[in-house]
């Protein structure tokens, strides 16, 4: 399937730190978008970046896409507490969207 | 303002029963979506539908039935309910389809359900 893998599946670093996470997926696709999971609560999206598209920033946030490799990385900067989250990717293809498997990223105060 | 609710947040019932959650949003967009999300945290699509037509459809068993009475309302039907339905469900909704550029979901709290 084109589910994405990310990487790490789990990253815990202190604040002020900077944290990276990687998705991989498997075939060509339209966009790829990000998206943030706190506890018990619903996907809140952060970024979407189109295939024609290296590289996106959004505030502390940046987001890089190869095509050729497959890959997306996102970047949080200055990491703080409120950070801590579950991260996910995702790919659109056509008529297909699918998540990746998610990074759990913890950040000590 | 909640922009995509979802009821009822918790949802604990025995095997074999029907139960049915409802998703409302008041953003105007035209699509929305169901979601399943496992004890590992995996996310999977099940429907979608664009001004309450189903476009999207996953391999999900037949015992659920989304409904949408309109644009703003879908509401997931599960009839027979089974141990392994037990996940939550995420409702979501976008401006555009799937197929569409700029597709940004907005997702409601989640309903957990849990089958025993």
């Amino acid at each position: 399937s084109q589910q994405g893998e990310e990487d790490p599946q789990a990253l815990s670093i202190q604040e002020g730190e900077n944290a990276t996470m990687n998705c991989s997926y498997k075939t060509s696709i339209n966009n790829l978008q990000w998206y943030r999971q706190n506890s018990g609560r619903g996907l809140v999206h952060l970024i979407l970046i189109r295939s024609n598209e290296r590289e996106k920033h959004s505030g502390r946030l940046r987001v890089t896409l190869d095509t050729s490799k497959k890959s997306s990385s996102l970047l949080i900067t200055a990491s703080r507490a409120a950070d801590t989250a579950s991260y996910f990717c995702a790919t659109h293809t056509g008529n297909q969207f699918y998540f990746g498997t998610g990074t759990s990223l913890t950040v000590i105060p | 303002d909640t922009a995509v609710s979802q009821t009822p947040k918790y949802l604990v019932t025995q095997m074999g029963n029907d139960k049915s959650i409802k998703c409302e949003q008041n953003l105007g967009h035209d699509t929305m979506y169901w979601y399943k999300q496992d004890s590992k945290k995996f996310l999977k699509i099940m429907f979608s539908y664009n001004n309450k037509e189903l476009i999207i459809n996953e391999t999900v068993p037949n015992r659920f039935s989304p409904k949408s009475p309109d644009k703003a309302h879908l509401n997931l039907h599960i009839n027979s309910l089974e141990l392994g339905d037990s996940a939550v469900y995420f409702c979501a909704s976008s401006q555009v389809p799937v197929g569409a550029l700029g597709n940004e979901q907005f997702f409601g709290p989640g309903t957990r359900l849990t089958v025993l």
